[in-house]
């Protein structure tokens, strides 16, 4: 059964500062992988969608790697801004079904 | 696009009774998602539908839970009698299909069963 870990569970950071955010599953046969953005009362926004044949992608700020092999990936915002103060959830989807397992997600403070 | 709208955003509602949670997806968007959201379980997806057809409800914790999708514009998330362990946030997505096709998700509705 696939299982989707995010580490760490929060994460308090000075603006300007550049970080990573960590997301590791236990089975490597994922189709792809998503990031997503949460904030509070909000649904969720799509961040950055891998392929399970790429190895990353990136969208302004925004970088993200998948490692399947070792069953990882890394969301890396470079330039930390107070707006960037969200839950971040990765997701992955096993098979052509769109059928996604969440991780728990990382709540990100940054701090002016 | 107005993006996926659901309705209503917050129910409260006492135990036994039954609660309807709507969704309109993005018209194109051809895969609709159901998920609940709580501290506890996180994100779990309920039930989701193909071209209207459901495709998948192994997520259903329930006899109690039920979901249609009518047409392409419409989808619905009945629970009936409605429990307090139920509270949570259902959220409603969708996507241009199955597979490598990203989620659009909708504002959730918190739904609280007293």
């Amino acid at each position: 059964k696939q299982e989707v870990t995010q580490i760490p569970a929060a994460l308090s950071v000075p603006e300007g500062e550049n970080l990573v955010l960590n997301c590791s599953f236990t089975d490597s046969a994922i189709y792809n992988l998503q990031w997503f953005r949460q904030d509070p009362g909000k649904g969720l926004t799509s961040l950055l969608l891998i392929q399970s044949s790429q190895r990353e992608q990136t969208s302004g700020r925004l970088n993200a790697s998948l490692d399947k092999s070792s069953g990882r990936s890394t969301l890396y915002i470079a330039a930390s801004q107070p707006g960037d103060s969200a839950t971040y959830l990765c997701a992955v989807s096993q098979g052509n079904t769109g059928k996604l397992i969440f991780g728990q997600g990382t709540t990100l403070q940054v701090k002016p | 696009d107005a993006g996926v709208i659901q309705s209503p955003r917050h129910e409260v509602t006492e135990m036994g009774q039954e609660v309807t949670l709507r969704c309109k997806p993005i018209s194109g968007h051809n895969s609709l998602f159901w998920y609940r959201q709580t501290m506890m379980r996180g994100l779990e997806l309920l039930i989701y539908f193909n071209n209207n057809v459901p495709i998948d409800d192994s997520g259903m914790p329930e006899d109690r839970f039920s979901a249609k999708m009518p047409n392409a514009s419409f989808s619905t998330l009945k629970i009936q009698p409605s429990e307090p362990r139920d509270s949570a946030v259902y959220f409603c997505a969708s996507s241009l299909g199955t597979g490598s096709y990203e989620q659009y998700f909708g504002p959730g509705t918190r739904l609280t069963v007293t």
